[in-house]
């Protein structure tokens, strides 16, 4: 089926430095979403990506993070300055239109900040 | 019950039984979505059932929804090691801000 990339699949990373984190969704699909799992617990919900704009963000999608994607490259996940709560597996999920639909989850991002 | 404040719930059983996963929502949904999440990779969709559907079969797996007391399940048939794999419900609201919110999850084991 589709697939959706991530990289690197882990980054440490000490707290107050910047990190990106980089998706490559699948081809024709517009719409693009972050979700944070911490190890044991739920997925959630950080923020959603349409024709170029932050449709919806949650409450842990921090004043530190922002999401972008330029010129239908990689949709990326950029935190700046991290914090030592930011340590989780971030997936990218994708979707070819919005709600009610399959997202496609890639494999994950494991961040450690130390 | 994959909402509330319980933790990740955890099941085991052999190979060949049937098992059923619930999940209860608190929130309008227009879709409940199944992933499974294997070790150390990202969810896959299994199932996707919509409000206007009470029951959804795929294989060996089958979903239900009641929409009127908010809860879905997955039973899965004559369970197969490969089964093995955390199991999460999404709702999802629908809409153009389409967001999934996730369970806790049941973590099944099945053994031979």
């Amino acid at each position: 089926g589709p697939k959706v990339l991530q990289i690197p699949s882990h980054q440490i990373i000490d707290m107050g430095q910047m990190v990106t984190l980089n998706c490559d969704p699948v081809s024709n699909h517009l719409y693009f979403y972050w979700y944070k799992q911490i190890l044991g617990q739920q997925m959630e919900f950080l923020v959603n990506f349409y024709n170029g704009k932050v449709m919806e963000k949650s409450k842990l999608f921090k004043d530190q993070f922002s999401v972008e994607r330029p010129d239908g490259s990689y949709f990326t996940l950029k935190i700046q300055p991290t914090a030592l709560e930011d340590s989780a597996v971030y997936f990218c999920a994708s979707s070819l239109t919005g709600g009610g639909y399959e997202q496609y989850f890639g494999p994950g991002t494991r961040l450690t900040v130390l | 019950s994959q909402w509330g404040e319980e933790n990740l719930q955890a099941l085991s059983i052999q190979e060949g039984e049937d098992v059923t996963m619930n999940c209860s929502y608190k929130t309008y949904t227009t879709v409940v979505h199944w992933y499974r999440q294997d070790s150390g990779r990202g969810p896959a969709l299994i199932i996707l059932i919509r409000s206007n559907e009470r029951e959804k079969r795929s294989g060996r797996l089958r979903a239900t929804l009641d929409t009127s007391s908010q809860s879905s399940s997955l039973s899965i048939t004559a369970a197969q090691c490969e089964d093995t794999a955390v199991y999460f419900c999404a709702t999802d609201a629908g809409g153009s801000n389409a967001k999934l919110t996730f369970g806790k999850g049941t973590k099944l084991s099945v053994k031979s």
